[in-house]
């Protein structure tokens, strides 16, 4: 079942711009994690934010959770073409180990 | 430091003919390991996934079955396969307590 959504779908910015990501998922959570996937590859394991927390920082990345909305955002900062890739969240939801995936946001970086 | 292998990392199949794709996973024991598919452009269908040796569930009733013959590898299997089992199939594995997946390249497939 696919718990997170992912807004927008798609999202076309200039190099250099910040690229705001959202996430928002239905039931109570352990953990938020955000991973990427670039085109035809496996995805890489960005950041985890737990429940008790409410922001997370990573480089140039920002995340933060709002448990009340069930609702998490990945910030990209001064982004570079190499950031141009599918976005995805996943929950925790403590459901025998599965990870709830939502749809992904596809980023695109035009030079 | 841990790796993850997949294998074939293309694959084109006549409907009805059998499929094999094999997972390795180095440098950690016991861990947890998982089968996904991905549609073009969209989200991560769980598949199966594994807890140890022989333990297998499967989350969707479908044509595909799944084995783990030794810790560290992982099998999806099909006796005959449908122009349905296209797709992108992903491997991935966690440590035990551990909630963060770490993904192999993939496996392209393709059901002619």
């Amino acid at each position: 079942s696919q718990q997170g959504e992912e807004d927008p779908q798609a999202l076309s910015i200039q190099e250099g711009e910040n690229a705001t990501m959202n996430c928002s998922y239905k039931t109570s959570i352990n953990n938020l994690q955000w991973y990427r996937q670039n085109s035809g590859r496996g995805l890489v394991h960005l950041i985890l934010i737990r429940s008790n927390e409410r922001e997370k920082h990573s480089g140039r990345l920002r995340v933060t959770l709002d448990t009340s909305k069930k609702s998490s955002s990945l910030l990209i900062t001064a982004s570079r073409a190499a950031d141009t890739a599918s976005y995805f969240c996943a929950t925790d939801a403590n459901s025998n180990y599965q990870l709830i995936w939502g749809a992904g946001t596809k980023l695109i970086i035009k030079p | 430091s841990q790796t993850i292998h997949q294998w074939p990392a293309t694959l084109v199949q006549p409907v009805g003919s059998p499929l094999s794709l094999e997972c390795t996973v180095e440098g950690t024991s016991n861990p947890n390991l998982y089968w996904y598919r991905q549609a073009a452009g969209r989200g991560l269908q769980l598949l199966f996934y594994s807890v140890g040796i022989g333990q297998i569930s499967s989350e969707v009733p479908q044509n595909l079955s799944a084995s783990r013959p030794q810790d560290r590898q992982f099998i999806l299997s099909s006796k005959k396969l449908l122009l349905s089992d296209s797709g992108f199939y992903l491997c991935a594995w966690s440590e035990v307590g551990g909630s963060e997946q770490y993904f192999g390249p993939g496996t392209r497939l393709t059901v002619t």
